[in-house]
């Protein structure tokens, strides 16, 4: 199955704990995104990928971190400084721009909660 | 930057009537606009894209149109099923290679 897997479907956190959250894709695509999604609120940029070893921050990038090492990985950590963690985590990632005009493709997201 | 307004209020229709969500912009007119379906609990998924140069464009029963004038996309989904209800999102370029969301209109649609 291509698509992208997002990893756990739930996670706790404790405070002042750091907490990782998986995106992984098959699709072969070079720009990969991570999203914040709070209750009757839209999508928010927190992070986004272009291309391996290069990332840059979205809207809402403070108390979060990245990596991108490999094309088909894109782990974001949310650190003990993002003192409302509490939220929906979506990953994405995107076709050549050439092609696909920028459709991005979702995983299945990740809920956050604090304990 | 880029604002984007979607009736914040659910709408609720009848099984069989067309459904007509209402995404509207601020700022510069984008060069394409998206349209995704949100289930509860689920990453969204792409539906349709139409350019700035094109004023219709439809998929099976879904209908988008784009005026740059009105600064305003209209979404249709004519006849309308339960298994059409959802929250549905407009998304905007805004960047070179990102996109700006709305926050998204449920649609109820009762058998």
């Amino acid at each position: 199955d291509g698509g992208i897997t997002q990893s756990p479907k739930y996670l706790f956190r404790k405070e002042g704990q750091n907490v990782t959250l998986s995106c992984e894709q098959n699709l072969n695509h070079d720009a990969m995104y991570w999203y914040r999604q709070d209750p009757g609120q839209g999508l928010r940029l927190i992070y986004y990928s272009q291309i391996v070893n290069d990332f840059q921050k979205g809207d809402i990038a403070e108390g979060y971190s990245v990596s991108r090492e490999k094309k088909e990985s894109f782990p974001l950590t949310v650190t003990s400084a993002q003192k409302n963690p509490t939220a929906f985590y979506l990953c994405a990632s995107r076709a050549p721009l050439i092609e696909a005009k920028n459709i991005q493709y979702f995983g299945a997201g990740t809920r956050l909660s604090v304990l | 930057s880029q604002k984007i307004e979607q009736n914040s209020e659910a709408l609720n229709i009848q099984e069989g009537k067309t459904a007509t969500l209402t995404c509207n912009y601020t700022n510069y007119s984008p060069a394409y606009l998206q349209w995704y379906r949100q289930d509860p609990g689920r990453g969204p998924v792409f539906l349709l894209l139409i350019r700035e140069n094109e004023k219709e464009k439809r998929k099976e029963r879904l209908k988008v149109t784009f005026d740059t004038t009105l600064k305003q996309s209209l979404f249709h989904i004519t006849a309308s099923q339960p298994a059409d209800s959802a929250t549905y999102l407009c998304a905007l370029n805004s960047g070179y290679s990102t996109l700006t969301f709305g926050k998204g209109t449920m649609l109820l649609v009762s058998p």
